[in-house]
């Protein structure tokens, strides 16, 4: 089955750029997905991105997708101290699979 | 908030209980998953149900039980409960365009 691995943490500056990187092993799977964590909420979709995709920008964020390495990456721009939370890259086969989450990025910000 | 809807938000019960949780996915949404996350397994992919039916089961132990009833809510019922039960449990709902949105989740304390 699917495995999704990513660092476990994170650490930069304010008005940095984090970049937070992420490996899948099934090349199978068609939707890959960015959540943001805050301490004691749920999990928010970020953004998404086909395997058919290179790149997806959304604002502050960029995804990028290497799927011949089977590898993903989330840019933030300009990280702020609000962006701290944990990162989670997550993988599925369809749109109705179920998701396959990695065990995700603590990102810290320092002021 | 998401449009997806969990009850209780927090639970505490004794070791030998049962409890049951509840998920009011959002208005259009046919598919429920339910994840478990805890520190040492990380978010658990647990079962999925699609109209009513069960499409797709993870790392579900036989002693919890889920179901998605007609107006498409779901429960998640865990019985015989064990301290290492204790965890946030999350339900998601899902459309066609791969748009995964959690609740808030509940968390479940076993003493």
């Amino acid at each position: 089955g699917e495995d999704v691995e990513q660092s476990l943490f994170l650490s930069v500056r304010e008005g940095d750029s984090s970049v937070i990187n992420c490996t899948y092993t099934d090349s199978s799977s068609t939707y890959l997905y960015w959540y943001k964590q805050e301490p004691g909420a749920g999990l928010q979709l970020l953004t998404y991105i086909f395997s058919n995709m290179d790149m997806k920008q959304d604002q502050r964020l960029t995804v990028l997708l290497n799927k011949k390495d089977k590898h993903l990456s989330l840019r933030i721009a300009d990280t702020q101290t609000g962006d701290s939370a944990i990162y989670f890259c997550a993988a599925s086969e369809t749109s109705y699979d179920k998701v396959i989450f990695g065990p995700g990025t603590s990102l810290s910000v320092i002021p | 908030d998401s449009g997806v809807t969990q009850t209780p938000k927090h639970l505490i019960t004794a070791t030998g209980q049962r409890v049951t949780l509840r998920c009011s996915p959002r208005s259009g949404d046919l598919s429920v998953y339910w994840y478990q996350q805890s520190l040492d397994q990380g978010l658990q992919f647990l079962i999925q149900y699609y109209n009513g039916e069960e499409r797709a089961k993870g790392n579900i132990l036989e002693r919890f039980s889920a179901q998605q009833f007609p107006d498409l809510h779901s429960e998640l019922s865990l019985s015989s409960l064990e301290l290492g039960d204790s965890a946030l449990y999350f339900c998601a709902s899902s459309q066609a365009q791969g748009s995964y949105t959690f609740g808030s989740g509940t968390r479940l304390t076993v003493v």
